[in-house]
């Protein structure tokens, strides 16, 4: 099982609709999560941090469900512009390691 | 601010050729990191520097050599490369590297090529 895992998708929606996208994870001792979205041939960008108690910013939310090991992402009235690459990054610290993983992303396509 | 800023944008370089990656942030981040990052597929961690001591190094050949000469600064020394080691080089730093503020923001990366 890979440590942190993502639908590649792609997934193609009607701009207006709502999508949601999971992430899982395997290590139960991870610490941070955060949601970035990358554009073709662009660096990524950060998108949210995922925070125990949920977090919204305008159209986008993020859950986090520990017991279940995984975080979503929730995006509302989806836009053109909202078509990228969204990654998933799980960070961990053990005994004398350090963690940081990605998630091989899921690509979301909105169309009109 | 937000702005981590890398340069070159773009380098082709010889197999023999000896060059470096250079990127800058004022955001008083104490940790930076490279990544290197294939079409199609998320970033791969190459190197974090921490309070300017290198904390991870995953594995990378030597020819892949990094340096942190202050808080604000990191390069990465490339020698004798491969062509297989062609592909988009990115920078990141975060306030810290462990705790809160873990958030890493990306330069807009190098794309080498080498021939």
């Amino acid at each position: 099982r890979k440590e942190v895992e993502q639908d590649p998708g792609p997934f193609n929606v009607p701009e207006g609709a709502t999508v949601a996208f999971n992430c899982t994870y395997s290590n139960s001792a991870s610490q941070s999560f955060f949601w970035y979205r990358q554009d073709c041939r662009k660096e990524p960008k950060l998108l949210m941090s995922v925070y125990s108690s949920g977090n919204e910013d305008g159209r986008f939310t993020a859950q986090l469900n520990r017991a279940s090991q995984y975080i979503s992402l929730l995006i509302r009235d989806s836009k053109l512009s909202d078509s990228a690459t969204y990654l998933c990054v799980v960070t961990a610290i053990g005994d004398s390691n350090y963690q940081l993983i990605w998630g091989a992303g899921t690509k979301l396509i909105i169309k009109p | 601010d937000t702005e981590v800023t890398q340069t070159p944008k773009h380098l082709v370089m010889g197999m023999t050729n000896k060059k470096s990656l250079k990127c800058e942030q004022h955001m008083g981040h104490r940790a930076m990191y490279w990544y290197k990052q294939k079409a199609k597929k998320p970033p791969e961690l190459m190197f974090v520097y921490s309070y300017e001591k290198l904390s991870i190094n995953e594995s990378v050949p030597s020819r892949f050599s990094p340096e942190c000469p202050n808080s604000s600064l990191l390069n990465l020394h490339l020698h004798a490369l491969q062509p297989e080691d062609s592909a988009l080089y990115l920078c990141a730093s975060s306030r810290t590297l462990t705790g809160l503020n873990t958030e890493a923001f990306f330069g807009q990366g190098t794309r080498l090529t080498v021939v």
